[in-house]
């Protein structure tokens, strides 16, 4: 039974290019969460999705960056015309049910995102 | 804004020691869970702990939790190298849709 699935796990992009982070969820799993984490910090939320919805982009920037998760296949993390202040670990979790409700979550191993 | 807040930061023991961890938080909570990090890696969840329960066990883990100072407590017994990570604590954002996690305790456990 894989668990949360990313990939890439290393990204480097250029400033101004476009980084594309793809996760799937563990099988049976309809809630995704991303998550940004920085050196020597906590995991910050980014976004909450589930199957063709995006329940909450509290955490996400207003501008560049953008989240999904088709009927059908992985979600997906956008980030445009990248800057440094993106390079970070990008982490997806999988859950049955929401989080915060007597439901762990499954992470995967992160995208390492490098901006040069 | 960090919803849990762990103490402390760092933490070195030696092998067989006890290792505790604390972590405050600020709203009403339905649940608190724990979660280990191995440096590269994604977040492992260890132990979920309920609002109406105080404390809960697994193996050499034990949890507490004080619904009246908004703290929990992570203690792991007899600690191995093999523990040597960073721990965070969670709890559900005010929306109740989403966790939040605390900037963690990093562990360290010398043989």
């Amino acid at each position: 039974n894989a668990g949360v699935m990313q990939n890439p796990r290393h990204l480097v992009r250029r400033r101004g290019q476009e980084a594309r982070l793809r996760c799937s969820p563990m099988k049976g799993h309809s809630h995704v969460y991303w998550y940004r984490q920085l050196p020597e910090e906590g995991l910050k939320f980014m976004v909450y999705l589930q199957k063709e919805n995006i329940i909450d982009e509290s955490g996400m920037p207003k501008e560049r960056f953008s989240a999904e998760f088709p009927k059908e296949g992985p979600s997906i993390l956008r980030i445009q015309q990248v800057v440094r202040g993106d390079s970070a670990a990008y982490f997806c979790a999988s859950s049955s049910q929401e989080s915060s409700y007597n439901s762990p979550l499954h992470f995967g191993n992160g995208t390492r995102l490098t901006v040069t | 804004s960090q919803q849990g807040e762990e103490d402390p930061q760092a933490l070195s023991i030696q092998e067989g020691e006890n290792a505790t961890m604390n972590c405050s938080y600020k709203t009403s909570i339905n649940n608190l869970q724990w979660y280990r990090q191995n440096s590269g890696r994604g977040l492992v969840h260890l132990i979920l702990i309920r609002s109406n329960e105080r404390e809960k066990h697994s193996g050499r883990l034990r949890v507490t939790l004080d619904t009246s100072k908004k703290s929990s407590s992570l203690l792991i017994t007899a600690s191995r190298a093999a523990d040597t990570a960073s721990y965070f604590c969670a709890t559900g954002n005010q929306a109740g849709t989403a966790l939040i996690f605390g900037k963690g305790t990093t562990l360290s456990v010398s043989s």
